[in-house]
């Protein structure tokens, strides 16, 4: 098994541009979800989805949207990028064990927006 | 809004020493706690999931405590050696999403 698979691993953007981070997944999870890590702020999440067809907001989602069309493919959309969204981006993948969701990281892509 | 907070943010010490990190939760109200471990420039990785049920958990040299009623928990490691440099991250469900830590950077040096 791969696990958790992103791309791409780095990105330099400029201001405007799109673009999406892709993230895969081959361990049947239902539920995924994008994160965000900054400096002084930790990991904040972006947007989640408990199954195919199902994306719900997190805490920081304006900018991003997701869709999730299949199980095992949840991408990240920037669709006007912004020097703000200069970060890394994890996306995850989790199964639930005694009611906890046990969460599986990509490696990670790191966005520049110039 | 539950908060997240871990004490200390780095932490430099020698080869083999036993050592504690520290995490407290504003929101009591949780069924569970997760500790994960980033190296640079990767992922996180999960380590220990403890229950609300639990006391505490253990893995290999890693030992994880919580006490729901003041708010806490601590990753203890034991014997450290240089390959457990890295960054610990603990976090707490809020619905169906993870609030985390800023994390506890760890260097042990050699």
């Amino acid at each position: 098994n791969a696990g958790v698979t992103q791309t791409p691993k780095f990105q330099v953007l400029k201001t405007g541009q799109s673009m999406t981070l892709q993230c895969a997944q081959d361990m049947n999870h239902e539920y995924m979800s994008w994160y965000r890590q900054d400096p002084g702020m930790g990991l904040r999440l972006i947007h989640y989805s408990v199954g195919a067809g199902i994306t719900d907001q997190g805490e920081v989602p304006n900018g991003y949207n997701v869709s999730r069309s299949t199980t095992e493919d949840f991408p990240l959309r920037l669709l006007s990028a912004a020097p703000s969204q200069t970060s890394v981006y994890f996306c995850a993948s989790s199964y639930s064990q005694s009611g906890a969701n046990v969460l599986t990281f990509g490696a990670g892509s790191r966005l520049t927006v110039l | 809004k539950q908060e997240v907070t871990q004490i200390p943010a780095a932490l430099s010490v020698p080869e083999g020493e036993n050592l504690v990190l520290n995490c407290s939760f504003t929101d009591s109200a949780i069924y569970n706690l997760q500790w994960f471990r980033q190296d640079p420039g990767k992922g996180l990785t999960s380590l220990l999931l403890i229950q609300s049920s639990q006391r505490e958990q253990t893995s290999g040299r890693l030992n994880a405590s919580l006490d729901k009623s003041s708010g806490r928990s601590t990753l203890y490691i034991a014997a450290s050696q240089p390959g457990d440099s890295a960054t610990y991250l603990c976090a707490v469900p809020s619905g169906s999403r993870l609030t985390f830590g800023e994390g506890t950077q760890l260097t042990v040096n050699p």
